[in-house]
């Protein structure tokens, strides 16, 4: 099936700990992204990437970083830095974003992270 | 970037009934985005709208691109207990500081009663 795999579904860090997450997409899309969801607010982005080898920081980068080194691929590692890290973490993609072409964004099925 | 305006949070409503909800912004967007969302669940597209006045329905949702391209509108009618979810709204502004630039409503929670 086509669509965007993220894993674990659930995961636990500890204090001082770096987590990674996994997000792996078979859409062909060239771009992904990554938000975070906390109750009763809208989606943040945190970063995303437009092509391989390229990403851009979105709203609320800090604490994290990422990786584009293929296509279907976008890992976001959470790290110590990050100080709130308990939160929904959402990986989507699309074909493209830029104002006018009309594309559209699709989501995974989420993670949860939670600071133990 | 600023998010959109969703009304209303939450809906209390009884099987059978008809809901609406509504996304605002002060700029003018190019693209509306609806989307469900279940408990612990990634968000699933339900309509995606690209002009203004550009009426669109999947099976009983039906979304509007308001003609001032700053609104949008989801209805459901006769509403059942698998309606029951987060709705929210997405949207591209016309205007962006980045070529990736899509904002989004905080949802409205509907519980829909037997």
């Amino acid at each position: 099936d086509g669509g965007i795999t993220q894993s674990p579904k659930y995961l636990f860090r500890k204090e001082g700990q770096n987590v990674t997450l996994s997000c792996e997409q078979n859409l062909n899309h060239d771009a992904m992204y990554w938000y975070r969801q906390d109750p009763g607010q809208g989606l943040r982005l945190i970063y995303y990437s437009q092509i391989v080898n390229d990403f851009q920081k979105g709203d609320i980068a800090e604490g994290y970083s990422v990786s584009r080194e293929k296509k279907e691929s976008f890992p976001l590692t959470v790290t110590s830095a990050q100080k709130n890290p308990t939160a929904f973490y959402l990986c989507a993609s699309s074909i493209d974003l830029r104002p006018g072409t009309g594309n559209t964004i699709y989501f995974g099925e989420g993670s949860w992270l939670t600071v133990v | 970037g600023q998010q959109l305006n969703q009304s209303p949070q939450s809906m209390f409503i009884q099987e059978g009934e008809d809901v609406s909800m509504n996304c605002t912004s002060s700029s003018i967007f190019n693209t509306w985005l609806w989307y469900k969302q279940d408990p612990g669940e990634g968000p699933v597209l339900l309509i995606a709208l690209y002009k203004a006045g550009e009426l669109t329905s999947n099976g009983r949702l039906t979304a509007q691109f308001g003609i001032t391209r700053k609104d949008s509108f989801l209805n459901i009618s006769a509403s059942i207990p698998s309606d029951v979810g987060i709705y929210f709204c997405a949207g591209q502004p016309q205007v962006s500081y980045n070529n990736n630039d899509m904002r989004f409503g905080a949802g409205t929670r509907l519980t829909v009663k037997p």
